[in-house]
């Protein structure tokens, strides 16, 4: 079975900018999840998608936003870029069956570099 | 606030020397703690989900343990290619993010 896959794995943009990453899951999956991974902050959680539904944000701006589509692809966008944007944005899809529904099994993420 | 603190920060181990990586963690309703390795420039690799106190895993040379405050992933004679980060996150029952420490990177010299 194919695993989570991301694109682009590698994004330069500049300051003002806006960016849109795409994440498909695990066949099967039907939750999303977006992580912004920076050396001073670690793993920050985004957001989460579910059956098209936003249905749970963590806490950053409003610049961030997210989507999932009908076959559960999500994508994530970033608007107005600032350099401190400058991540691995990661994305996790997880099962919805009760037993498995709380695994979370990451891509390979985006590595985004703002200039 | 949910909060995981992993320790050490980096460690470095001889081939064959066993040791343990630590998480300590508080968090409002415990649904399950999960490890992760991950390596440079790849995304996190699931290792163990536990559920419950007094819960433990194993998969290979790693065996996870979990109690109402932290968990311990032992490493039993460790090898080269054991090398990498692993992280520890937890999951709360209010909802469905994971929230994770920083990590501890681990290093094994041959």
């Amino acid at each position: 079975k194919a695993g989570v896959t991301q694109t682009p794995r590698y994004l330069i943009k500049t300051r003002g900018q806006q960016v849109t990453l795409s994440c498909s899951p695990i066949s099967g999956h039907r939750s999303v999840s977006w992580y912004q991974q920076t050396p001073g902050q670690g793993l920050q959680f985004l957001f989460e998608y579910f059956s098209e539904t936003q249905r749970n944000k963590g806490n950053f701006p409003g610049r961030f936003s997210g989507r999932q589509f009908s076959n559960s692809r999500s994508e994530m966008n970033v608007s107005t870029l600032e350099l401190g944007d400058s991540a691995l944005y990661l994305c996790a899809s997880s099962q919805t069956r009760p037993t498995l529904w709380y695994e979370q099994y990451f891509g390979p993420g985006t590595r985004l570099t703002v200039t | 606030e949910d909060q995981v603190t992993q320790s050490p920060e980096a460690l470095r181990l001889q081939e064959g020397e066993s040791s343990s990586l630590n998480c300590s963690y508080t968090v409002s309703g415990l649904r399950g703690l999960f490890w992760y390795r991950q390596d440079p420039g790849k995304g996190p690799e699931f290792l163990f989900t536990l559920y419950s106190a007094g819960e433990e895993k194993e998969k290979e040379r790693l065996k996870a343990t979990l109690t109402k405050k932290e968990s311990f992933l032992h490493i039993t004679a460790p090898k080269p290619e054991d090398s990498a980060t692993y992280l520890c996150a937890v999951q709360a029952t209010s909802g469905s993010r994971l929230t994770f420490g920083e990590g501890t990177q681990l290093t094994v010299n041959p």
